[in-house]
């Protein structure tokens, strides 16, 4: 059984710091590309970061690049994001989903329960 | 980037009745060179995760019951729940994968009248 654990979520002051991580089971890890989407409180999706399943590829949202960075550990099948320089607006429900493919073709076939990111002073 | 418009914002459907919810791309998102259509449909409950539904606009992913299905081509795509049961109250988001950033539609919330 697929599973995806995420942690790390917390309450940060603008222009701090966290780092997500995301804990998964299985599954071949280094066969799926990773990725983030988020979903700020009563609001829609959106993608955040993917990772492609060698960790040799990273793809951003404008949103975020220069400030979040993706990154994996495939001998400890966890996902990571470093998120610095954090906004108000990144506050949100931080998902992390298996993509079907180990290249990120954007496919979520499974999403972990998030963890909830709060930025306010 | 190309923007998911869906249609409509919500809807209230008789059990057992046809839900059909709509999504439209700012641009193509069928791939000529492979003739595949870069469009999936999740469907997200009250304080749960979404979940995956259809992919290449048509392709129900295993276990999804077949009351659900996915259609269109090029930028119109259609959702439809053929007998809507009480379990499908949720909303449900399109989502193109055909180019970075990869965007999601806003969303079409589902209940029952």
């Amino acid at each position: 059984e697929v599973q995806l654990l995420e942690s790390g979520g917390d309450f940060e002051q603008p222009g701090g710091s966290l780092r997500l991580s995301c804990a998964a089971s299985g599954f071949t890890f280094n066969s799926s590309a990773m990725s983030w989407v988020r979903q700020a409180p009563g609001k829609g999706l959106e993608w955040v970061s993917t990772i492609s399943g060698s960790g040799d590829d990273t793809y951003y949202a404008d949103s975020v690049k220069g400030r979040f960075t993706i990154s994996r550990d495939n001998s400890k099948n966890t996902l990571y994001l470093q998120m610095n320089s954090l906004r108000a607006e990144d506050t949100a429900v931080y998902y992390c989903a298996k993509e079907v493919a180990v290249t990120g073709e954007g496919i979520f076939d499974y999403w972990g329960q998030g963890t909830l990111v709060t930025v306010s002073s | 980037d190309i923007v998911m418009t869906q249609s409509p914002d919500s809807l209230a459907v008789s059990l057992g009745e046809r839900a059909t919810i709509n999504c439209k791309s700012s641009q193509t998102v069928l791939y000529s060179s492979n003739n595949k259509t870069y469009l999936t449909w999740y469907q997200q409950k009250a304080g749960q995760p979404p979940k995956l539904l259809i992919y290449w606009a048509s392709t129900r992913q295993s276990g999804v019951p077949d009351r659900f299905s996915g259609s269109g081509s090029e930028t119109d795509f259609t959702l439809t729940i053929s007998s809507l049961q009480a379990e499908d109250v949720a909303v449900y988001y399109c989502q193109q994968y055909y180019s970075t950033p990869l965007t999601f539609g806003g969303g079409t919330k589902v209940e029952i009248k």
